[in-house]
């Protein structure tokens, strides 16, 4: 299976700070995406990433891509309280386009 | 460029009852896909569709669910004889290309 799996499963820090997720996952890919979730809503795409790729910002985003360790990181600068949501991260493989959730982080941003 | 519909966005259903939810895809878009997602967890793919053809169904239970997105109109999720295990949110996604899906509301089925 390509499952991705995030950590951690929960993440609780105070308005401003710097929220990391992490995600892994098993087989080659050729793109990871990370999603935003809020709670009962639909999923927001946030970035995409290509496997050739190492790294990429958007706004206050970073996000990394490391395909010798099957990993990519999730980093949120100066966060807000309306970042509070569930982010997953999801993989499509070579020749398949369907994509693999991991089970989320629930990040909550408090005041 | 309105993104992609889903409806209803809500559906109860009694066991045994046919569930049928339907997603539009953005405009231009080709792709679309369906996937499930049961409470705290992530989404788990189901069906990949393009225009009248099914692509992959890798996702799909073997009975009582079909998929389709005809020539015209939305593409159609349908759950024939819904048992409880089938509440969940069902999301569709489209792309233009094989790359950034776009994901619906959701429809939130609940069965009792």
């Amino acid at each position: 299976s390509q499952q991705g799996e995030e950590d951690p499963q929960a993440l609780s820090i105070q308005e401003g700070e710097n929220a990391t997720m992490n995600c892994s996952y098993k087989t080659s890919i050729n793109n990871l995406q990370w999603y935003r979730q809020n709670s009962g809503r639909g999923l927001v795409h946030l970035i995409l990433i290509r496997s050739n790729e190492r790294e990429k910002h958007s706004g206050r985003l970073r996000v990394t891509l490391d395909t010798s360790k099957k990993s990519s990181s999730l980093l949120i600068t100066a966060s807000r309280a309306a970042d509070t949501a569930s982010y997953f991260c999801a993989t499509d493989g070579k020749g398949a386009q369907k994509l693999v959730f991991g089970q989320g982080t629930r990040l909550t941003i408090n005041p | 460029n309105a993104g992609v519909m889903q409806n209803p966005r809500h559906l109860v259903r009694r066991r045994g009852q046919e569930a049928r939810l339907r997603c539009s895809p953005m405009k231009g878009h080709s792709h679309v896909y369906w996937y499930r997602q049961l409470p705290e967890e992530g989404l788990k793919f189901m069906v990949y569709l393009q225009k009248e053809n099914i692509i992959d169904e890798s996702g799909m239970p073997k009975e009582r669910f079909s998929a389709e997105f005809p020539k015209e109109g939305p593409s159609i999720l349908r759950i024939q004889q819904v048992v409880r295990g089938d509440s969940a949110a069902y999301f569709c996604a489209s792309s233009l290309y094989t790359d950034t899906q776009y994901f619906g509301p959701g429809t939130r089925l609940t069965v009792l």
